[in-house]
């Protein structure tokens, strides 16, 4: 069964310094998404990819936060500097363009940022 | 303004018992609605998922939603917990061709 692939899993970093994060959605989904899940709540969408092109990061600290998608495919969401409130999962997810625009997204295990 | 509201933060259970999650959400058109299942370090499996038609859903893992429009609810439902159901469940919507939003999320533990 086809998967989002995420990684690393786990990342511990310094304050101030950068950290990247790599998602490669299932083949074939048009659109990616990144979600920050703080530890006791719900995912937020920080930016959602339509192929290549930004559809929506009105939730994405664009000063220190970076999202691409260079060729439709995988994608990489960036932080400089990171913070300590930046700690969190870091969830990617994908789906198919629909028609009637049902969108069922599926997950990645996530990448759990600590931030120390 | 849109939301999804859960307003069980968590919830024990017997192994054995019946379960049901609450869910309500807010927005101008019924939305597509969904519930995801995370278990500790991991990420989101979708459980179940709505957008028309029967209004008693069924998913995986034995457990089935029902949406009523006049309550604007989906709320989840299974007959018998198994102790590998203790997880969180976050309840979700999405209006057509846009972002899925989630609620905050309700912690499920099954006590033997």
């Amino acid at each position: 069964e086809a998967e989002v692939a995420q990684s690393p899993r786990y990342k511990i970093t310094e304050k101030s310094q950068a950290v990247a994060f790599w998602c490669d959605p299932i083949s074939g989904h048009a659109t990616l998404y990144w979600y920050r899940q703080i530890l006791g709540q719900g995912p937020e969408l920080l930016v959602q990819f339509q192929d290549e092109s930004v559809v929506d990061d009105s939730q994405l600290p664009k000063d220190r936060f970076s999202a691409e998608r260079l060729k439709g495919v995988d994608s990489t969401l960036k932080i400089q500097p990171a913070e300590l409130g930046d700690s969190a999962m870091y969830l990617c997810a994908s789906s198919k363009r629909r028609p009637d625009g049902y969108t069922e997204a599926f997950f990645g295990q996530g990448t759990r940022l600590t931030v120390v | 303004a849109q939301s999804v509201t859960q307003p069980d933060i968590h919830i024990t259970v017997s192994e054995g018992a019946s379960l049901e999650l609450r869910c309500n959400y807010s927005y101008g058109a019924t939305p597509y609605l969904f519930w995801y299942v995370q278990s500790p370090g991991q990420g989101l499996q979708l459980l179940l998922k709505y957008f028309s038609g029967d209004t008693l859903v069924q998913g995986i893992k034995g457990f089935e939603a029902e949406f009523k429009r006049s309550q604007s609810s989906f709320n989840l439902r299974k007959p018998s917990v198994h102790w590998s159901d203790a997880a969180e469940y976050f309840c979700a919507v999405a209006l057509m061709n846009q972002k899925v939003t989630f609620g905050i999320g309700t912690k499920l533990q099954v006590i033997p």
